[in-house]
This record gives structure tokens, sequence and C-alpha cells, in this order.
């Protein structure tokens, strides 16, 4: 597996509070990403990564911040959680190659529960 | 922009009978294609990619898939399946402007019966 690690793997929180998932990689790629998974929809993509302080929105950015101080991580932060952020949230990583698209490797997801 | 349909959102079959999953894509430009699976709980793995070169892609576990430009389709097969082919579906397409930003089909979940 890609080494790549979500913290938390669960975590229940309550409306309005700040909520930060973490994405933590050791494989020195370029490129990450987080996605959320709700039945129906596949995953869809929320911000992404280019490079350390290069950020970019994805197309469900709303009520999400990202940061990437150091290439390693990836954080991703609800800035005041609501119900409809219930969801599972993969981080995803990849490497720039210079060979046309590559494939990302996932992790393991974190599950958010809103209440 | 690009964009993936996943044409059948549950497919059932039986053990050792062909299984077809359909996908269907638009893209600008020449996309890469993916065909990843979920099993319950899990992460998602790559079974195969599609990235210019032959059409017909063969991955992991015995399925391969097709790349068709006159259709934008990108149908994933197996000759046989598995009850451990049982589990999610995700075609995905990948255009390569800047990010390299993965659009997802909705999935098709497979039932495979003994």
């Amino acid at each position: 597996d890609a080494g790549i690690t979500q913290s938390p793997r669960h975590k229940v929180t309550e409306t309005g509070t700040p909520v930060t998932l973490r994405c933590h990689q050791t494989e020195n790629h370029r490129y990450m990403y987080w996605y959320r998974q709700d039945p129906g929809h596949g995953l869809r993509l929320i911000h992404y990564s280019y490079g350390v302080k290069d950020t970019d929105k994805g197309e469900v950015s709303d009520g999400y911040s990202v940061s990437r101080s150091k290439t390693e991580d990836f954080l991703l932060t609800l800035e005041s959680a609501t119900s409809s952020q219930t969801s599972v949230y993969f981080c995803a990583i990849s490497p720039l190659t210079g060979q046309g698209n590559t494939e990302a490797f996932f992790g393991q997801g974190t599950r958010l529960t809103v209440v | 922009a690009q964009s993936v349909t996943q044409l059948d959102s549950h497919v059932s079959v039986s053990e050792g009978t062909p299984v077809l999953l359909r996908c269907n894509y638009s893209s600008s430009y020449s996309p890469s294609l993916f065909w990843y699976v979920q099993h319950p709980n899990k992460g998602l793995q790559l079974l195969l990619k599609y990235t210019s070169a032959a059409t017909l892609v063969k991955g992991i576990n015995g399925f391969e898939a097709e790349f068709k430009k006159s259709e934008t389709s990108f149908h994933l097969t197996k000759p046989s399946a598995h009850m451990s082919d049982a589990a999610e579906y995700f075609c995905v397409v990948s255009e390569g402007a800047a990010g390299n930003k993965l659009t997802f089909g909705g999935g098709t979940r497979v039932l495979v019966k003994p």
C-alpha cells in the first residue's frame, strides 16, 4: 500500500464546531487531494494541492478549507461543521511523472458524522 | 469540463458468468481513464488504466477494459466472476490539466450470487 495515513479514522462532532482532518504521506508525491464519498455520487473533489502552499478548489469546496505547509501533510478543515458534511473523506496522492496522467493512491478514509 | 457516467448503479451476476460494467465519459481533451474497485469499508484500489497506449487494457484479477473513442466508452469486463469480485467499481477520467484532477462516476455495485 502507498504510504498514506489519514487521521482520525472516525469522528463524531457537533454542528457548528470546526473539524480538521489530516492526511500524511511518506511517498514524497507532489499532488494531494481531498475527496468526499456519498452514496450515488462516487467521490467528489473538495480541494487539491499541487505543491507546498499551492492549493485549488474542487467541485464541492464550499464550507471547507485546506492547508499544505509541508510536502507530506495536507489538512482539511471544516470551518463550521453541518449535517450535510457527514460523509466519508478520502485523501489521495499522485506523483508528477511527466508521462501523462498517473493514477492516484488512496488512504483508508475518515468517517465523519456531524450531529 | 470532464464527466463520467456509469450506466448501471447495480449489477448482479452468478459466479462463473461474465461481468460487464459500462462507462461513458465526456472530455475536451485526450483523456486518461481508470477503473478503481472498493471493497466494503475499504479504500480504493486501482484495477487498470488507459493512458493513450493500447486501447485494450488488462488489469489485475482478470479484469480488462476497452477504450473506444468513437463511442466515448471505457467498459470493464471479466470473463468469469468470482465471489471476491463483489464490490463497488468506479470509472474515473482525468484530462491532465493542472492538478491531474480525477472525476469519478457514480459507481456500480456488483453482487455475485453463488
